[in-house]
């Protein structure tokens, strides 16, 4: 079955400092992966997804992430932090052929600091 | 275009009631997913509707339930409501199914199992 880890519960980090949330997953194949945003009240937004190709993927808001097969991981990176960014992040992994069906990670919740 | 839309927002139920929610999809999606999210088992697919069908569904008992109508609107159905059914649910929409798109999600009914 597939799985989803993301190691870190809370992170604080400083206006303007770089950030990078971490993701492991684990599944037989290819993986589909996400990175979601939720801030406090709404629904979740896609911030970026990884098929295939690139292993690096640009999204929105200038979030970037890494595909690292090796490594089972897809860490979010952002190289300046705003304080609009805090909120919760949940990377995500789907089987093979579905966007649907995702078993997402537990999320890691963001606050930014001016 | 409008969003999806979920109604209620909020709503408060006793054990043993069922309730009924309602997710709006995106225009021209026709695919309706759901998902539980709660502070202990995080976010949970319950299941997904395609063309009126269910496609794929998660791993819930049977007092979870729900349909989708020829507008593509779809409705969840929890019956004989327990305690640990207090969660924020939340419907996403994506044009297809199948595909490796992204899911649109609304800000999601919360529901209090008194």
């Amino acid at each position: 079955a597939q799985s989803v880890t993301q190691p870190d519960i809370h992170i604080t980090v400083s206006e303007g400092a770089s950030l990078e949330l971490r993701c492991n997953y684990s599944y037989g194949a290819t993986p589909y992966l996400f990175w979601y945003v939720q801030s406090p009240g709404q629904g979740l937004q896609l911030l970026l997804k990884y098929f295939s190709g690139d292993t690096l993927v640009q999204g929105i808001k200038g979030f970037e992430a890494e595909f690292k097969r090796s490594q089972s991981s897809f860490n979010l990176r952002k190289p300046s932090v705003h304080w609009s960014d805090a909120a919760e992040y949940f990377c995500a992994v789907g089987a093979t052929g579905t966007a649907s069906k995702l078993t997402f990670g537990t999320g890691t919740r963001l606050q930014v600091t001016l | 275009k409008a969003g999806v839309t979920q109604t209620p927002r909020y709503l408060i139920k006793t054990r043993g009631q069922q309730v009924t929610l309602s997710c709006s999809p995106i225009s021209g999606h026709r695919s309706v997913s759901w998902y539980q999210q709660t502070p202990g088992q995080g976010l949970q697919f319950l299941f997904e509707y395609f063309s009126e069908t269910q496609r794929n569904k998660g791993n819930f008992p049977g007092r979870f339930s729900g349909r989708q109508f020829s507008n593509s609107r779809s409705e969840m159905n929890v019956s004989t409501l327990e305690l640990g059914d207090s969660a924020l649910y939340l419907c996403a929409s994506s044009y297809r199914t199948g595909n490796t798109g992204e899911l649109f999600f609304g800000e999601g009914s919360r529901l209090t199992v008194l």
